[in-house]
């Protein structure tokens, strides 16, 4: 059973737009969440992460969403770029240090 | 230049000839993991190793071998490979802590006939 899920395999939008990757989870154990980013040929990078404490965390181009109650969180990117396509990964961490993925979701930002 | 080195990076074999892939770091990680991609599953977690001489099971580990004799090193080993191990792995190492932000090789294709 998947305890992290990434519901939309693909998502495609226009540059300049707003882009919105969505998870949700259900360990309420988890204490840490990170989004990787993977291009083609390449490993997961980091890009941003959020704590089980907090509701919001942003990095320039970049916000994270957490909603505790729905176990649901969702990364933000605006506005888009065409550099922005890749791969989207959630994950969360449990106690300790292991994490926990989600299967993906493509992201295409159209020039 | 920090890093996590993976070789090879593309590998064909056939059924049950053992194969190992290799791991390095050069940036004193104690915390290194093995993981597999397949699609629709995302990445998961093969197995682990808090620091030397310290591994333990992920979430699939069977038919994989691992060691962790140095700290830069984590071999991944494949003693008798099968169609079903076809898959992208990637290693990943990292300083543990809150986050446990792991930084990944670029990954090994592995195909078995």
């Amino acid at each position: 059973d998947q305890q992290v899920k990434q519901n939309s395999p693909s998502l495609s939008v226009q540059e300049g737009r707003i882009s919105i990757l969505n998870c949700d989870y259900t360990n309420s154990m988890f204490d840490y969440f990170l989004w990787y980013k993977k291009y083609p040929a390449e490993g997961p990078t980091f890009l941003i992460s959020i704590s089980s404490i907090k509701d919001k965390n942003e990095d320039g181009r970049f916000t994270v969403f957490l909603n505790k109650s729905a176990k649901h969180l969702s990364l933000h990117i605006v506005p888009s770029q065409p550099g922005d396509s890749a791969v989207y990964f959630c994950a969360a961490k449990e106690y300790g240090n292991k994490l926990v993925f989600g299967a993906g979701t493509i992201l295409r930002v159209k020039s | 230049e920090a890093q996590v080195t993976q070789n090879p990076r593309y590998l064909i074999t056939v059924t049950g000839k053992k194969l190992t892939v290799t791991c390095s770091q050069n940036m004193n990680h104690e915390y290194m993991s093995w993981y597999r991609q397949d699609p629709g599953l995302g990445l998961r977690q093969i197995y682990y190793s808090m620091n030397v001489e310290v591994t333990d099971k992920g979430d699939v580990p069977e038919g994989y071998k691992v060691s962790r004799k140095e700290k830069r090193n984590f071999p991944l080993i494949l003693e008798s490979p099968s169609p079903n191990q076809t898959s992208l792995y990637f290693c990943a190492s990292s300083f543990g802590g809150a986050k446990n932000i792991q930084y990944f090789g670029a990954g090994t294709r592995l195909s078995v006939l």
